[in-house]
């Protein structure tokens, strides 16, 4: 079956960086477009990030442009996010999830369990 | 990229029907047929009920369903079940090539 699982959630101070990953399995992982969503504690999903299913095409929301960075690598089966410049209202957790629609329309079908960032001094 | 707006609550009895709206704009859920919605019960991920406006995922019951006029879109629920009480977010693509969630909306089934 389908399984994403994310990693490298931890506690880091403001201005540090941290990189996340996705390990996905039960699916051709480069058939599909990948995002990362976030929630922080108590509060709504927010949109992060996309990237095509080759790794072509990226785009971020407002709120983390210039200082995450998304990436993929198909040959591991495994999705990135690269955080820099962290802020503490960056702290959420963070999931991964899977865009099953072939056109990218943002229907996320498949979501991991999240890994949580915690920014604090 | 200003979140969609949806009702903080809405509650019903076991067996009613509930309509949850997500209101944007024409550059988002008024320019697109890309809309989506998540059903997230606490501690869990979210799971997607409706995608592209009105379809549904396989497994997910046809007492779910989704339309759009003009800029706002809408989850209907039919025969209220005690299970479908959980948090429900709408998602739209935008005229940026991004996507934006609405803020949530919290469903009490009485």
């Amino acid at each position: 079956q389908v399984q994403l699982v994310e990693s490298g959630g931890n506690v880091v101070q403001p201005g540090r960086s941290l990189r996340l990953s996705c390990a996905a399995s039960g699916l051709t992982f480069n058939k599909y477009a990948m995002h990362w969503v976030r929630q922080a504690p108590g509060k709504g999903l927010e949109w992060v990030a996309v990237i095509s299913y080759d790794g072509s095409k990226k785009y971020y929301a407002d709120s983390v442009r210039g200082r995450f960075t998304i990436s993929r690598d198909n040959s591991k089966n495994t999705l990135y996010l690269q955080m820099n410049s962290l802020r503490a209202e960056d702290t959420a957790i963070f999931y991964c999830a899977r865009d099953g629609s072939e056109v990218a329309s943002g229907s996320l079908d498949y979501w991991g369990q999240g890994t949580l960032v915690t920014v604090s001094s | 990229q200003s979140a969609l707006t949806q009702p903080a609550s809405v509650s019903g009895s076991p067996g009613q029907s509930i309509t949850i709206s997500c209101t944007g704009t024409s550059s988002d859920v008024g320019g697109y047929s890309y809309v989506s919605w998540y059903q997230q019960h606490p501690g869990k991920a979210p799971k997607l009920m409706i995608y592209d406006v009105n379809n549904r995922p396989s497994g997910v019951p046809d007492r779910f369903s989704g339309s759009k006029s003009g800029n706002t879109a809408s989850l209907t629920i039919s025969g209220l079940q005690t299970e479908d009480e959980a948090d429900y977010y709408c998602s739209s693509y935008t005229s940026s090539s991004t996507w934006v969630f609405g803020g949530g909306t919290k469903l009490t089934v009485l």
